[in-house]
């Protein structure tokens, strides 16, 4: 079956310093890896995803996220965080077999001025 | 461009009472899903449908149906709510196939729904 975990409930930045949410997986087959946000009463928006080739993909606002098949990782990365970064980050897998989108519980990001 | 939308935004029921929520795509997408989000919990999926007139069980489907009405509509109705279905609820397409486990989902806006 497939999961995903991440470790942290919230994680603290001051603004202008590096983040990093962490997230690892597990699921059969070649997984295929999303980053979604949400912000307070609405709906996710998807922010980037690993299908296949160079490990560090590159996705909306800034952000990017680095696969790293032997750790089972799938790590979200901005260099310098912004106030406006603060909200919940989502990760999420779907393995080669399936249409199932399966989520993390989610990390909290708050980003202080 | 309205993308996924889901009705209602809110709404309150009294336990053993039922209703529908509404969910329409206009992107042409072949799957759609329903989540429910609880707090400490992350999004958990209820149903799905890959493709008009299929449906699937999710992780949490138990207290739940759903109709997919066409390739546009997927409604989920709660028979007799009970107040652990009080939560909020996103539906959610793609163009995904099983073949093509790269495709996006995209997210309405969510449903809050109590149930006392």
């Amino acid at each position: 079956a497939q999961s995903v975990a991440q470790p942290e409930d919230q994680v603290n930045v001051a603004e202008g310093n590096p983040l990093t949410v962490k997230c690892t997986y597990s699921v059969s087959g070649n997984p295929y890896l999303f980053w979604y946000v949400q912000y307070p009463n609405r709906g996710l928006q998807f922010l980037l995803k690993y299908i296949t080739g160079d490990n560090l993909v590159k996705g909306s606002y800034g952000f990017e996220a680095e696969f790293n098949k032997s750790q089972t990782s799938f790590h979200l990365k901005k260099p310098s965080a912004l106030v406006s970064d603060s909200a919940l980050y989502f990760c999420a897998v779907r393995g080669g077999d399936t249409d199932k989108l399966i989520f993390g519980t989610g990390t909290r990001l708050q980003v202080f001025p | 461009n309205a993308g996924v939308t889901q009705t209602p935004k809110f709404q309150v029921l009294k336990t053993g009472q039922s209703m529908t929520l509404q969910c329409a795509q206009d992107m042409n997408h072949n799957s759609m899903y329903w989540y429910r989000q609880d707090p400490g919990m992350g999004l958990r999926l209820i149903y799905y449908s890959a493709s008009e007139g299929t449906t699937d069980k999710g992780e949490v489907p138990n207290g739940y149906n759903v109709s997919r009405l066409n390739k546009r509509e997927f409604s989920l109705r709660l028979e007799s709510a009970a107040p652990s279905q009080t939560s909020v609820y996103f539906c959610a397409s793609s163009v995904a196939t099983v073949t093509d486990s790269g495709n996006t989902i995209y997210f309405g806006e969510g449903s809050w729904l109590t149930v006392v």
